[in-house]
């Protein structure tokens, strides 16, 4: 199956700052990915993805990357703030199945 | 509209016993899966639906069955349950499998096995 790598697993930034988010995959038929928030004791929730046919996709404050060729794509957040503190998870799509990430623990020091 | 509703919220177990988490959405989507998350794990695909009448298995389906009762409610069952299955479990649903097609959570049930 897939196998998904993220990095780091823990991020700690300054409140204004820009935190960027990781992931690697093996399978080049990957075709969707996307990015999920979770606070502490909820849901994940989606908040952006991107499909492999865009390399860039932007909404607001938050921006993913995607190189198909290396199989990395990432999350940048610019101007952060203490609410978004939280875990971060990438996910990839492969046939009917995803694939998440370990997460990352992104603190957002005020 | 609630989304993807599970149930319970909470469970405690004794190694052996067995029980069903009920999982359930009102948003008329054909997909549906079930994951278990763990510590420094993420979350792992147990089963999914890919469709009404249709089920499959994730990365980790053993000691579960599923059932998808019809399309809007997709079951987990847990025969005899095991101290290594604990852990929260998490109810998504979808419009359809295939890209771009994000999935939509329910709130999780917190199973412990004892």
């Amino acid at each position: 199956g897939e196998n998904v790598e993220q990095h780091p697993s823990t991020l700690s930034v300054q409140e204004g700052d820009s935190a960027v988010i990781k992931c690697t995959y093996s399978d080049s038929a990957s075709n969707y990915f996307p990015w999920y928030k979770q606070e502490l004791g909820k849901r994940p929730q989606l908040i952006i993805d991107i499909r492999s046919n865009v390399g860039e996709k932007k909404d607001q404050r938050i921006a993913v990357t995607l190189n198909k060729t290396a199989k990395h794509f990432s999350l940048h957040i610019t101007e952060t703030q203490p609410e978004d503190s939280a875990v971060y998870f990438c996910a990839v799509n492969t046939g009917n199945q995803f694939y998440f990430g370990t997460g990352t623990s992104l603190t957002v020091i005020p | 509209n609630a989304g993807v509703t599970q149930t319970p919220k909470f469970q405690v177990l004794k190694t052996g016993q067995s029980m069903t988490l009920q999982c359930a959405q009102d948003m008329n989507h054909n997909s549906m899966y079930w994951y278990r998350q763990d510590p420094g794990m993420g979350l792992r695909l147990i089963y999914y639906s890919a469709s009404e009448g249709t089920t499959d298995k994730g990365e980790v389906p053993n000691g579960y069955n599923v059932s998808r009762l019809n399309k809007r409610e997709f079951s987990l069952r847990l025969e005899s349950a095991a101290p290594s299955q604990t852990s929260v479990y998490f109810c998504a649903s979808a419009p359809t499998t295939g890209p771009g097609k994000p999935q939509h959570f329910g709130d999780g049930t917190r199973l412990s096995i004892l």
